[in-house]
């Protein structure tokens, strides 16, 4: 297996533009997890899907961020307009289902710097 | 809002030392997980205790848990250079769905 795929690695933009980052889960697991790490505020959950609805989106931190599955093995969170605030490592994560129980299994990132 | 908080937030020791890492939490929980993140790399998970379950080991891996204490603890022994990395404790909140993740203890082992 392949892990989770993250995509682009780096993401470098300025102030205003739009970004879009994808993620593809594992196969077979029915849960996904978007986050973003920062040094001041470590790893936060922004929003997380089950059989690909929406759950909690009570991260997500603005109307400028949104996320959509439209399939198991598809997802994106789009930032729009970016600010220079929005600067970090963004994660997903996925795992067989939503539940303490299991463990996730996280992408490698993606780093977006705005400029 | 932080659930779980590490401590010490950065340790260093030598190869072949053990490591102790500790983690409170605030709420009563069903399961606590640990993971590792390499520099520039997504967590991996390292091993997952249930809240009836007072220890486990995976390998140089010894958790314990105190559901009393809200509490847990991590020890690596016999570290490697390997093993340096940032560790984190990961929590469930009861009937929700999602892990709550502290901000790690950063851990650097000295050849």
């Amino acid at each position: 297996d392949a892990g989770v795929i993250q995509s682009p690695r780096h993401e470098v933009t300025e102030m205003g533009q739009e970004v879009t980052l994808r993620c593809k889960p594992i196969s077979g697991h029915n849960s996904l997890f978007w986050y973003r790490q920062t040094m001041m505020r470590g790893l936060e959950l922004l929003i997380y899907f089950n059989n690909n609805v929406p759950i909690d989106d009570s991260g997500m931190p603005e109307d400028r961020f949104s996320a959509k599955m439209p399939n198991a093995s598809f997802s994106t969170l789009k930032i729009q307009p970016s600010e220079p605030r929005d600067s970090a490592v963004y994660f997903c994560a996925s795992s067989r289902t939503a539940s303490g129980a299991y463990e996730q299994y996280f992408g490698p990132g993606t780093r977006l710097t705005v400029t | 809002s932080q659930q779980g908080e590490e401590d010490p937030q950065a340790l260093s020791i030598q190869e072949g030392e053990n490591a102790t890492m500790n983690c409170s939490y605030k709420t009563s929980i069903n399961n606590l997980q640990w993971y590792r993140q390499n520099s520039g790399r997504g967590l991996v998970h390292l091993i997952l205790i249930r809240s009836n379950e007072r220890e486990k080991h995976s390998g140089r891996l010894r958790v314990t848990l105190d559901t009393s204490k809200k509490s847990s603890s991590l020890l690596i022994t016999a570290s490697r250079a390997a093993d340096t990395a940032s560790y984190f404790c990961a929590t469930d909140r009861g009937s929700q769905g999602n892990l709550i993740f502290g901000k790690g203890t950063k851990l650097s082992v000295k050849p």
